[in-house]
């Protein structure tokens, strides 16, 4: 079974202090994903990366940024938190290409960060 | 710029009755469609997938999914809910050969006893 952790489950920050979200995959998987989970609004894409060292910004990437130094691991970084940036935030991992049909994304349980 | 539109913010059933959630997606092709399924404090489990063939998608957990390329629609439909079926679904489109999922604003279903 694919497995895909995140550091946290519940995490409480203040205003501009910097965050960093972990998430490690254990399935080799070239491409992780970072979300944000509001009511309403679905899942919005953050950042998404293909490959160590590369990231390609998602629908919503102000105020984030992310770091792929080994091929399991995708961190999020919040520089300085905000209140806004309030939110569940999920990790996917997805295996390369589209041979066969499209691949799922693997999600970890979620980080609920509280900016206060 | 592709769009996932799920009508229904709440829905709830009785336990043993029939469910259906409506998905439709604004995209000039067909896309790649996904369900996925939230249950409480727990990241997304996939429930089924369409990219091409039968439009009937059955899937996990005695869901099944209609792709309806004339409505733009992907609905997803149980027989008989169970208490466990409570949960946030979450419609998802993939552009073809793309690697971002686009997804709707989710459908949270209460199962009365």
């Amino acid at each position: 079974d694919v497995k895909v952790t995140q550091s946290s489950r519940y995490l409480v920050k203040r205003t501009g202090e910097k965050v960093f979200l972990e998430c490690v995959q254990d399935m080799d998987h070239e491409n992780m994903f970072w979300y944000r989970q509001d009511p309403g609004l679905g899942l919005r894409l953050i950042y998404f990366s293909y490959d160590v060292k590369m990231k390609e910004k998602g629908d919503i990437p102000e105020g984030y940024s992310v770091s792929r130094e080994k091929k399991e691991r995708f961190s999020l970084i919040l520089e300085s938190a905000s209140t806004n940036q309030t939110s569940m935030y999920l990790c996917a991992s997805r295996p390369p290409g589209l041979a066969g049909g499209p691949h799922e994304q693997y999600f970890g349980p979620g980080t609920r960060l509280t900016v206060t | 710029a592709q769009s996932v539109t799920q009508p229904d913010i709440h829905i709830t059933v009785s336990e043993g009755a029939s469910l259906e959630l409506r998905c439709n997606y604004s995209y000039g092709a067909t896309p790649y469609l996904f369900w996925y399924v939230q249950s409480p404090g727990q990241g997304l489990q996939l429930l089924l997938k369409y990219f091409s063939g039968d439009t009937l998608v059955q899937g996990i957990k005695g869901f099944e999914a209609e792709f309806k390329r004339s409505q733009s629609s992907f609905n997803l439909r149980k027989p008989s809910v169970h208490w466990s079926d409570a949960a946030e679904y979450f419609c998802a489109v993939d552009k073809a050969a793309g690697n971002k999922l686009t997804f709707g604003g989710g459908t949270r279903v209460l199962v009365k006893p």
